[in-house]
């Protein structure tokens, strides 16, 4: 059965520590791999889209990077406006979409 | 703003009753996806619409469906609702079919059923 999943769940952090977030799946023949951003109240964010091993995309203190089975969002030295819940989804064949169910990151100024 | 808009913002409603979420995409965009979003659950994926035309199907049960109008504004209708249809339901849209189009979401409809 296709599934994402996302580690950890919560993760805090000073303002200023650098961590990664880890999103894993089985989907075979992954067409895409999206992350996404979402603050409460609020649809989910587009940050970035990865389409095969290797690739990697930065945005300000964001990179995402993709393996064969799964994605890092690294943030570096983050800051309290960072606080967010972040999705990954992925595109399966027949234009299937699965998300995980997120990590909540709270930076603590 | 992703420019794409969601109506009702909320809704409360009965068991038993039928009720309709209007989404309208981003100027330009001609494909639609609906997507339920429960407390305990990520995100699920229900259908998809491009340029008017069904194009995928996820989880969607057999009490809902949607359409897309030639105006490309899209309907998701629920019918015979039930306490476990309470969630978030998100529209979101996009340029083209490719996987390299990112989906744009709406701030979604928040469905409370008494």
């Amino acid at each position: 059965e296709d599934q994402v999943t996302q580690s950890p769940e919560a993760l805090r952090l000073q303002e200023g520590e650098s961590s990664s977030l880890n999103c894993s799946y089985t989907v075979s023949g992954l067409r895409g791999l999206f992350w996404y951003r979402q603050d409460p109240g609020k649809g989910p964010e587009f940050l970035f889209t990865l389409y095969s091993a290797g690739e990697e995309k930065e945005k300000e203190r964001l990179k995402a990077t993709l393996t064969k089975k799964e994605s890092f969002l690294h943030i570096t030295a983050p800051k309290p406006e960072d606080s967010a819940t972040y999705l990954c989804a992925v595109q399966a064949p027949g234009n299937q979409f699965y998300f995980g169910t997120g990590t909540s990151l709270t930076v603590i100024p | 703003d992703s420019g794409v808009t969601q109506t009702p913002k909320h809704l409360i409603t009965a068991t038993g009753q039928r009720v309709t979420l209007r989404c309208s995409p981003r100027s330009g965009d001609l494909s639609v996806y609906w997507y339920q979003q429960s407390l305990d659950q990520g995100l699920q994926f229900l259908i998809q619409y491009y340029n008017g035309e069904e194009r995928a199907k996820g989880n969607i049960l057999e009490r809902f469906s949607a359409q897309q109008f030639p105006d490309l504004h899209s309907e998701l209708n629920l019918s015979s609702l039930e306490l476990g249809d309470s969630a978030l339901y998100f529209c979101a849209s996009s340029g083209r079919e490719g996987s390299d189009q990112p989906q744009h979401f709406g701030d979604g409809t928040r469905l409370s059923i008494l």
